[in-house]
């Protein structure tokens, strides 16, 4: 069973275009995250929510929008999408983060973003 | 801020050559400390984990140990495979902090 899946894997679009990406946890994790990885590998914090509930919002343009329907859901949404958005977008999940039950953060395999 | 700075890569080592990668961290209070791994095409895994000064983590042959003093968390294998070849990335975790923030990643290619 795949802990963090997130879909589509790869995704190509042009500029201008509204998509979304998809990321669903079965770990029963209660916060769950986005992160950006730009191309030299370098690893940005865009979201995190805990129990459905935005919780960070680090300076990313009003253009993406997250949504969590519900604890083990979190979707991006990217409008009129630029040539600086592509990217690896990283959707992961953890317990309690900041607190003494958080363990690791999982990781899903990437959503591989590139904006022509 | 909380912050990491970890040596820049690339690293290019010979198979059983042995490897450090330095972490060094900015935190308020007491982090916990990870390095993650990335394989190519892969998302990232938790190679190990500190959560208190003086502990070490170690899983695969890898070892690091969290050091308060020299707010530091330096990643070692004594012994490296061609199969290690990946991205590691030091990342903290501060109290009170829904994130984790990571290093910049080092990239290792280890030549048979």
């Amino acid at each position: 069973d795949t802990a963090v899946s997130q879909t589509p894997k790869y995704l190509v679009t042009q500029m201008g275009n509204d998509k979304s990406i998809k990321c669903e946890q079965n770990l029963g994790h209660d916060t769950m995250y986005w992160y950006k990885q730009d191309s030299k590998k370098f690893l940005k914090i865009m979201f995190s929510y805990n129990n459905k509930e935005l919780i960070i919002n680090e300076t990313v343009p009003n253009r993406f929008s997250p949504k969590s329907p519900d604890k083990a859901h979190l979707n991006l949404h990217i409008n009129s999408l630029e040539l600086g958005d592509s990217a690896v977008y990283f959707c992961a999940s953890s317990q309690e983060l900041g607190t003494a039950s958080f363990t690791e953060a999982f990781f899903g395999q990437g959503t591989r973003l590139t904006v022509v | 801020g909380d912050s990491v700075t970890q040596m820049e890569g690339p690293v290019t080592l010979s198979e059983e050559a042995f490897l450090t990668i330095n972490c060094t961290y900015t935190a308020t209070g007491y982090p916990s400390l990870f390095w993650y791994v990335q394989y190519p095409g892969e998302g990232l895994q938790l190679l190990l984990k500190a959560t208190k000064a003086d502990d070490k983590g170690s899983n695969k042959g890898f070892e690091a140990t969290y050091r308060k003093e020299t707010t530091s968390f330096h990643l070692e294998k004594g012994s490296v495979q061609v199969s290690d070849s990946a991205v590691y990335f030091c990342a903290l975790s501060g109290s009170n902090d829904y994130k984790l923030s990571f290093g910049a990643g080092t990239t290792v290619t280890v030549r048979a």
